[in-house]
């Protein structure tokens, strides 16, 4: 199985700045990665797939990059509504979540 | 409007059997990959099965023999047969579609509690 491992656990900004989420595969996954933000009550949304492709409607401040075991979504200038829940998944082997990391106000 | 509206879920003593349904409206069910994927109270996510277009079906390891994913295109309905529940497959149950490889359209869910 392929373990997806998310750092920072929670994660404090400002709003108007950046945000740096991590996202770290057991093995190397290609860019078959997927990026999702959930609020609380709410079905996630998916915001990425292929690793850096931004899903229908997906505002471009959200960003994806990386390739193999290593992955990073950065969300420039923090609007207000993007303080919520991430996770990453993978779906080159199976279809595997990270734990998440929180992003909240600092 | 691409919609999925599941229902089904509830409290079942451990051991029990319990039948999800997953409403599938602005396309056809046959014509996607449909997964479902589960949320347990204050964790995180597990797919645990998906069900291809040309009617292969997979299961995580923690549900395999257990669970059982169909659909039925004349209703334009997926379903989620669970049997032998335990008190770990407790969670909130989501439908979803697969599209390049990201779960992109989802369901608000349905609660399965398996508790005596």
């Amino acid at each position: 199985e392929t373990v997806m491992t998310q750092s920072p656990a929670t994660l404090s900004v400002s709003p108007g700045e950046r945000a740096t989420l991590s996202c770290r595969a057991s093995q190397s996954i290609s860019s078959n990665l997927a990026w999702y933000q959930q609020k609380p009550g709410q079905a996630p949304r998916l915001l990425i797939y292929g690793a850096s492709t931004r899903a229908t409607g997906i505002p471009a401040r959200f960003s994806g990059s990386g390739s193999g075991t290593e992955f990073t979504l950065t969300l420039s200038s923090l609007q207000s509504e993007d303080f919520a829940l991430y996770y990453c998944q993978q779906y080159n082997n199976w279809y595997t979540f990270g734990q998440g990391t929180k992003l909240e106000i600092k | 409007e691409v919609q999925l509206v599941e229902s089904g879920g509830g409290l079942i003593q451990p051991g029990g059997s319990l039948r999800l349904s997953c409403a599938v409206s602005g396309f056809t069910v046959s014509d996607n990959f449909m997964s479902w994927v589960r949320q347990a109270p204050g964790k995180g996510l597990e797919c645990v099965s998906v069900l291809y277009t040309d009617g292969t079906t997979n299961y995580a390891d923690s549900v395999k023999g257990r669970f059982t994913i169909s659909r039925d295109k004349s209703k334009n309905m997926l379903y989620l047969q669970m049997n032998s529940l335990r008190a770990e497959d407790t969670a909130v149950y989501h439908c979803a579609t697969i599209w390049s490889g990201g779960f992109d359209v989802w369901g608000q869910g349905t609660m399965v509690t398996v508790s005596s």
